[in-house]
């Protein structure tokens, strides 16, 4: 069993929709929550860095870290054709473990529709 | 533009050939991480450099892989008698050791082909 589990998809929305995106995991050593987005071809791009449980909100994007459940989200509103890409969560340890070395999952791929 | 650059982008090479790539991090950066990206896959973790000191390497780092950061700031990833597992995209990232340690920032990748 892998320590992050995320669903590949494809997940195809119209645009305007709220696309909900999650990743689960296994390890409750990790601390640091990020979700990065992936154009094609292109390498990982930051989009939200969390720490421990709770949401952060930045414009249109919103993640959720639920420690408890080992689940976290990450949800994009009004979605937009440009938002089309792979979503990829990423986890680390705290800071005295491992560095900052990342468990990604296997990412997400999203397509927004005209 | 300052981030984080790789070169060459994309190699061709034959099965037991050797390749050699690069990554120029960002410059304030003293942190600086390989990943490897199969198609499908999230990026896996190869190794990491504070400064120049290589502090961990995963076991995904074959004898036949080597990287090296001489002076602390550009890396190499060297790989020797190349076999078609190792066709992938070799991802190149850096961060600070202060204040958004976590924050990795990704280059655009190195994409190998073994033929």
């Amino acid at each position: 069993q892998k320590e992050v589990e995320q669903d590949p998809g494809p997940l195809s929305v119209p645009e305007g929709a709220i696309v909900s995106l999650n990743c689960t995991y296994s390890n409750s050593a990790f601390q640091y929550f990020m979700w990065y987005r992936q154009y094609s071809r292109k390498g990982p791009e930051l989009l939200m860095y969390t720490y421990s449980s709770g949401n952060k909100e930045d414009g249109r994007f919103t993640a959720q870290v639920d420690k408890s459940s080992k689940y976290i989200s990450l949800f994009i509103r009004d979605s937009q054709p440009s938002d089309s890409a792979t979503y990829l969560c990423a986890m680390k340890k705290g800071l005295t473990g491992g560095g900052n070395k990342l468990t990604f999952g296997t990412g997400t791929q999203l397509k927004v529709e005209l | 533009d300052t981030g984080v650059s790789q070169d060459p982008r994309h190699k061709i090479t034959k099965r037991g050939q050797n390749v050699t790539f690069r990554c120029d991090p960002i410059s304030e950066h003293n942190r600086l991480y390989w990943y490897r990206q199969t198609l499908g896959q999230g990026p896996e973790f190869l190794t990491y450099f504070q400064n120049e000191a290589q502090l961990e390497k995963s076991r995904l780092l074959s004898d036949r892989f080597s990287a090296e950061r001489p002076k602390g700031s550009f890396s190499t990833l060297e790989i020797q008698r190349t076999e078609q597992g190792d066709s992938a995209m070799y991802l190149c990232a850096s961060s600070s050791q202060g204040k958004g340690a976590g924050e990795l920032f990704f280059g655009e990748g190195s994409r190998l082909t073994v033929l």
